[in-house]
């Protein structure tokens, strides 16, 4: 059981360059998410997903696409490369999210240390 | 805007101290959880309260939770050095589907 992984743990881009950070669980987890971690500013959501085929938009989805056509995975796509998204990516998941109680554990990957330049 | 605020944004405290930090809310919550950040590592789940729940424990943490004030509170006893880490809070804002972090807490604990 590898829970939460993430590819790849570093990345280099430079401003205009696209890529997909990977996301895969193996916990038949329904509900994930994407964050990206800048210092002092805690964890911002931008991607969520409640199941396979759903996707919808968290604080700050702007310069982000994801997919989930799997249970599994739930790759991030960056369209288009800024300094901005400089940042550490984290995906997580959790077992589903239900009405009127929210969500349990969420299980954490490593993260992705991007850079733009 | 996030929806949990903690408090202290830091805080330094010998061995074997307590440790509290708190976290404010906006709205309306189903549940509120805590997590620890290890320097350069993914979060882990600590505990969650739910919105019926006035307090939790956990080993050497407790938890407890005012919904008519909004806060909740994460005490760990007896402090350890493994102990220095960042501390979040996440709730779920109001009806939508996002468990959402506040600003975290970095804690260190001094020899």
């Amino acid at each position: 059981n590898a829970g939460v992984t993430q590819t790849p743990k570093f990345q280099v881009l430079k401003t205009g360059q696209s890529m997909t950070l990977q996301c895969a669980q193996d916990m038949n987890h329904e509900y994930m998410s994407w964050y990206r971690q800048d210092p002092g500013m805690g964890l911002r959501l931008i991607h969520y997903s409640v199941g396979a085929g759903i996707t919808d938009q968290g604080e700050v989805p702007n310069g982000y696409n994801v997919s989930r056509s799997t249970t599994e995975d739930f790759p991030l796509r960056l369209l288009s490369a800024a300094p901005s998204q400089t940042s550490v990516y984290f995906c997580a998941s959790s077992y589903r999210w239900t009405a009127g109680i929210g969500t349990d554990t969420q299980y954490f990957g490593p993260g992705t240390r991007l850079t733009v330049l | 805007s996030q929806q949990g605020e903690e408090d202290p944004q830091a805080l330094s405290i010998q061995e074997g101290e307590n440790a509290t930090m708190n976290c404010s809310y906006k709205t309306s919550i189903n549940n509120l959880q805590w997590y620890r950040q290890n320097s350069g590592r993914g979060l882990v789940h600590l505990i969650l309260i739910r919105s019926n729940e006035r307090e939790k424990h956990s080993g050497r943490l407790r938890v407890t939770l005012d919904t008519s004030k909004k806060s909740s509170s994460l005490l760990i006893t007896a402090s350890r050095a493994a102990d220095t880490a960042s501390y979040f809070c996440a709730t779920a804002a109001g009806g939508a589907q996002k468990l959402v972090f506040g600003q975290g807490t970095r804690l260190t604990i001094n020899p």
